[in-house]
């Protein structure tokens, strides 16, 4: 399997924007988390789903931020409209889920986000 | 509390040294404590991880230390080598699938 597939790799783009960041999971893991990381609060866990569906969205910082799956195999985290404080690397990161032996999460190599 | 302290924040050892990072969460609820280690530009991966029930569990250079009653966890990297210069992460898993973690801890070995 090639992993999670995060696109685009960077991005830039000026205050005001929508932006839409994607990620492809590993098939057959049953659960989809994105993060965002900053040098101020570290690795923050935004969102994650189980089986397509929001389990816990406690995390998004404010209504600027939505996530959707709309399938087992994709996923999109949209900010709209985007500030400089959003600036950061996103990642996304899936597992399989169920016993603590297989509760391995597996990270994209992330998107690196700027706006201006 | 749904919080995992770590520290230090970062770190400098040479090569051949001992490398410890030191982790405390408070939340009695956790289960699993994993490590990640992050490259730069690079996404985190699991290093190694513990349950509570086990005091320390060994792979490789790579020892990972629990203290149920002290409620703290460290990682020991034995003979510390240049490629281990990375960023690593402790974190815990309690009550369902979310992870929470530390705020990582910057390691540098010199040559």
């Amino acid at each position: 399997d090639a992993g999670v597939i995060q696109s685009p790799r960077h991005e830039v783009t000026e205050m005001g924007q929508e932006v839409t960041l994607r990620c492809k999971p590993i098939s057959g893991h049953d659960y989809l988390f994105w993060y965002r990381q900053t040098m101020m609060r570290g690795l923050e866990l935004l969102i994650y789903f189980n089986n397509n569906v929001p389990i816990d969205d406690s995390g998004m910082p404010e209504d600027r931020f939505s996530a959707k799956m709309p399938n087992a195999s994709f996923s999109t985290l949209k900010i709209q409209p985007s500030e400089p404080r959003d600036s950061a690397v996103y990642f996304c990161a899936s597992s399989p889920g169920g016993s603590l032996a297989k509760n391995i999460q597996y990270f994209g190599a992330g998107t690196r986000l700027s706006v201006l | 509390q749904q919080q995992v302290k770590q520290s230090p924040q970062s770190l400098i050892v040479q090569k051949g040294g001992i490398s410890i990072i030191n982790c405390a969460y408070e939340n009695t609820a956790f289960d699993y404590f994993p490590w990640y280690q992050q490259f730069p530009g690079k996404g985190p991966a699991l290093l190694i991880a513990i349950r509570p029930d086990v005091s320390e569990k060994k792979e490789g250079r790579f020892t990972i230390s629990f203290n149920k009653s002290a409620k703290q966890f460290s990682l020991h990297i034995m003979d510390s080598q240049p490629g281990d210069s990375a960023t690593y992460f402790c974190a815990a898993r309690g009550g369902s699938e979310k992870l929470v973690f530390g705020k990582g801890t910057k390691l540098t070995v010199n040559p």
